[in-house]
């Protein structure tokens, strides 16, 4: 399975700042996905994103506030823009995975970010 | 779309044997998912059923009947390790992945 690592891990923003987390994985993936979740809170999917193209975002989540890249396909990067509060949470950067009988999500061990 | 239901907490004995259940309801089905998160940490992949029937790993089995939407994961032998959030999630019903998931369950194992 691929090892996937995200940076920071953790860290502490000042509101209406921006942080820009990156996501490395150690093999070549074609789907990438990030999500989102708030403290207590299930798993919330931000986007899908897809090397080569622009990334396709869920509903409540626009491209201003949550900017992807996707440059090759080992690598993304999610910025959190103008963050509030609200935006406390952990972020994660996860890939599609084959396992016997169909396919799943890998994640990476996750970016706490807390706003204040 | 897609919605899961699973209970939000259960406490069991060490030792002893936990069933953690899911219902859900889908467009499309491509899989049941389960996941195991300890506090301070990220989800971990533990069992995936495309079929129905039991996948058994170790400790832990997941079960899933597509006819009832229903699947459960069962832990046995618990250990006070086994503390954490159990997630199940479905696949969303233009393919296998992304997952919606579940609100969780927490389980708590006590001596």
């Amino acid at each position: 399975s691929a090892v996937i690592s995200q940076k920071p891990s953790r860290d502490i923003c000042q509101r209406g700042t921006s942080l820009t987390i990156q996501c490395q994985v150690d093999s070549q993936v074609t789907m990438m996905f990030w999500y989102r979740q708030q403290p207590g809170q299930s798993l919330t999917l931000i986007a899908t994103a897809n090397q080569g193209s622009e990334a396709t975002y869920e509903s409540g989540f626009v491209i201003d506030k949550f900017p992807i890249s996707r440059p090759n396909l080992t690598f993304s990067t999610l910025t959190v823009s103008n963050m509030s509060p609200e935006d406390s949470s952990i972020y994660l950067c996860s890939v599609d995975t084959p396992v016997p009988g169909g396919n799943t999500i890998y994640f990476g061990e996750g970016s706490w970010l807390t706003v204040v | 779309g897609q919605s899961l239901e699973q209970p939000s907490e259960v406490t069991a004995v060490e030792g002893a044997i936990v069933q953690i259940n899911c219902t859900y309801q889908t467009s499309g089905f491509y899989g049941l998912s389960w996941y195991q998160q300890h506090d301070g940490g990220a989800p971990t992949f533990l069992s995936y059923n495309g079929l129905d029937g039991l996948e058994e790993t170790g400790r832990f089995s997941s079960f899933l009947s597509r006819s009832d939407s229903y699947g459960y994961l069962l832990l046995q032998e618990l250990q006070m390790k086994d503390s954490a959030s159990y997630f199940c999630a479905v696949g969303r019903n233009s393919g296998n992945t992304p997952l919606v998931f579940g609100k969780g369950t927490r389980l708590s194992v006590i001596a």
